[in-house]
């Protein structure tokens, strides 16, 4: 069965720092992985994806992450954290059984202090 | 502007009642989504329908129902059954049913229940 931990339910990071968003996942089928991102009372919006090839993604407002199959991880990152990116972030793995379900992590909520 | 919408953006109801959330998408998808959102415990998947007339139980269907007559629109109804409704809706739309498509979410309608 899929299933995806997000190490950290609250990150705190000053302007300018790294970001660094830990994502684990297993999988039993090649994995698609999903980052999104939920401003408060909002739905959530792609970040990145990745599916095949490149196992370095690059999605919007500057954000990355690093498909790592040795280590079941997809980690995101940013190299500095804007005021802007405070928001709850997900992580999620399709699911098995011939449709597109995702199963999604519990979230990680970003603050980002000046 | 092509996009998922989500009415009403806040909804409360009194116990015994059931209520019906709407959701509507202009983007020419064939699947969507149900999701329930509760602090802490990520997103779990309702109910999903990969095409017209054609819906599945997700991992927490029991006091929810759906209608899919529609392309575009994928009404949830929570039920007097569901034991603890208070939480925040999600829908969502693929492209398609399968594989890597991405999910695009809508506002979300939170419920609360008085």
């Amino acid at each position: 069965a899929q299933s995806v931990t997000q190490l950290g339910s609250h990150v705190s990071v000053s302007e300018g720092a790294l970001v660094l968003l830990r994502c684990n996942y297993s999988s039993s089928v090649p994995p698609y992985l999903f980052w999104y991102v939920q401003y408060p009372n909002q739905g959530l919006q792609l970040l990145l994806k990745y599916t095949t090839g490149a196992t370095l993604v690059k999605g919007i407002n500057g954000f990355e992450a690093e498909f790592k199959k040795s280590e079941t991880s997809f980690h995101l990152t940013k190299p500095s954290a804007h005021m802007s990116d405070a928001a709850e972030y997900f992580c999620a793995v399709r699911g098995s059984g011939g449709y597109n379900k995702l199963i999604f992590g519990a979230g990680t909520r970003l603050a980002v202090h000046p | 502007d092509g996009g998922i919408t989500q009415s009403p953006k806040y909804l409360f109801r009194k116990e015994g009642q059931n209520v019906t959330l709407s959701c509507e998408q202009n983007l020419n998808h064939d699947a969507m989504y149900w999701y329930r959102q509760d602090p802490g415990q990520g997103l779990r998947l309702i109910y999903y329908s990969q095409i017209v007339n054609d819906f599945q139980k997700g991992d927490i269907a029991e006091g929810y129902s759906v209608s899919r007559e529609k392309k575009e629109s994928f009404p949830l109804t929570v039920t007097s059954a569901q034991k603890n409704p208070t939480a925040f809706y999600l829908c969502a739309s693929s492209i398609g049913g399968q594989g890597s498509n991405e999910q695009f979410f809508g506002p979300g309608t939170r419920l609360t229940v008085l």
